[in-house]
């Protein structure tokens, strides 16, 4: 089955923790995204990779950092420097960064702070 | 800078109805695309249909429609023989050099 996961599911963090978020894409897509939904909002961009050991900075990047050393893993690290990080997280991927590329998203993660 | 707008924040209607979602955006770009996703109560964020500027002919998918008017950015979608199963959050979203998703409609399809 090829597709997008997300793990966890659901994720706590105290105050002044780091924590991670896992995207892995088995579609052999070259492009991965990270983005952030808050209640009564669309989606924002967190953080975007067009190709492995490249990745650029969305809209609201703050707090925030990823790495790309795979093709098939996009992890979002959410910092302490995040002061407001409660959202639900979506990862996504599309073949490749062209404009004309489907996204193809993930079931996502809901961080909560304890 | 980029906008995309849906002016519908939740609406309801009998299955079997038709219903329509409005969208309107701005861009300064000639090329662009533009998306329409559905999000269940599951939150899966699911493609329904999308439109490149700069063809013509109104994208359509099944049951699912879209009215593209270049020229007013208007992108709606409409939804015909409405069924329960499309109930959910609908996000229209504009992809030129980046993406910009709307606030959604939030769309109930009543028994």
């Amino acid at each position: 089955d090829g597709g997008i996961t997300q793990s966890p599911k659901y994720l706590f963090r105290k105050e002044g923790q780091n924590v991670t978020l896992s995207c892995e894409q088995n579609l052999n897509h070259d492009a991965m995204y990270w983005y952030r939904q808050d209640p009564g909002q669309g989606l924002r961009l967190i953080y975007y990779s067009q190709i492995v050991n490249d990745f650029q900075k969305g809209d609201i990047a703050e707090g925030y950092s990823v790495s790309r050393e795979k093709k098939e893993s996009f992890p979002l690290t959410v910092t302490s420097a995040q002061k407001n990080p409660t959202a639900f997280y979506l990862c996504a991927s599309s073949i490749d960064g062209r404009l004309k590329e489907t996204q193809y998203f993930g079931p996502g993660t809901r961080l909560l702070v304890l | 800078a980029q906008t995309v707008t849906q002016s519908q924040p939740e609406m309801s209607v009998q299955e079997a109805e038709t219903v329509t979602l409005s969208c309107t955006y701005d861009t300064s770009e000639n090329n662009y695309y533009l998306f329409w996703y559905k999000q269940p109560p599951s939150r899966q964020m699911i493609l329904v249909i999308r439109q490149e500027a700069y063809k013509q002919q109104n994208a359509t998918e099944n049951r699912f429609s879209v009215n593209f008017q270049k020229a007013a950015k208007s992108f709606s979608l409409k939804i015909s023989d409405s069924q329960l199963g499309d109930t959910a959050m609908y996000f229209c979203a504009l992809r030129d050099d980046k993406i910009i998703f709307g606030k959604g409609t939030r769309l109930h399809i009543l028994p």
